[in-house]
């Protein structure tokens, strides 16, 4: 059964950073890419940055582009968000999800949905 | 990338069929057969109900389907019943590697 646990989430001050951790269970981890997927208080979703499984590329979203970073440990199962120079619009609930593969007779491929989702860890942004 | 549109709100009563939509344009919904619905309940991670348009996960009950047209796709559950009153959030991929969410749908049964 897949899991994913967050944490690291909790109360810091604007210009402030914060690292998120999700560790993965129940899949091999290492042959999926993973995501982060924010959710300001009573918004909706918003897609933050992904990872391949690999790690060889990552990609964010403009609004958290160069203050974000999104990183993974193969051997721990272990996906990670360092948030630098927060904001207080970056309030918000961060889950980490698993995005879908597909496979055929050969090869496998990712496939653009997320899978599986954690339950998510709050961070708050506010002096 | 602008969000996707999804109305606010969608009422309707146990049996009935109730369609969601969700419009973007040309550089995600319409450029994408990629299109992705998730059920969220208060307080509850979201749970991929829908994906690549139309296709349903296991275990995802058959009253739920989902189509495109054009610029817009819909999420249809027919046979609507208390349980499936929640949020209901539509994703879409843009390329490059970047995805787009709608506002989210909540969902009332009557």
């Amino acid at each position: 059964e897949v899991h994913l646990l967050e944490s690291g989430g909790g109360l810091v001050q604007p210009g402030g950073s914060l690292r998120l951790s999700c560790a993965a269970s129940g899949f091999t981890f290492s042959t999926y890419a993973m995501t982060w997927v924010r959710q300001a208080p009573g918004k909706g979703l918003e897609w933050v940055s992904v990872i391949s499984g690999a790690v060889d590329s990552t990609y964010s979203a403009h609004s958290v582009k160069g203050r974000f970073t999104i990183s993974r440990d193969n051997s721990k199962n272990t996906l990670y968000l360092q948030m630098n120079s927060l904001r207080a619009e970056d309030t918000a609930i961060y889950y980490c999800a698993k995005v879908g593969r597909y496979c055929d007779s050969t090869s496998c491929y990712t496939s653009w949905r997320f899978d599986y989702w954690g339950q998510g860890t709050l961070v708050t942004v506010s002096s | 990338q602008s969000a996707l549109t999804q109305p606010r709100s969608v009422s309707g009563s146990p049996g009935q069929s109730v369609t969601i939509s969700c419009t973007g344009g040309s550089s995600d919904v319409g450029g994408y057969n990629y299109v992705s619905w998730y059920q969220q309940y208060p307080g509850k991670a979201p749970k991929l109900m829908i994906y690549d348009v139309s296709k349903r996960p296991s275990g995802v009950p058959d009253r739920f389907s989902g189509s495109k047209s054009g610029n817009t796709a819909s999420l249809t559950i027919s046979g609507l019943q208390a349980e499936d009153e929640a949020d209901y959030h539509c994703c879409s991929y843009a390329g490059s590697y970047e995805w787009v969410f709608g506002g989210g749908t909540k969902l009332t049964v009557l």
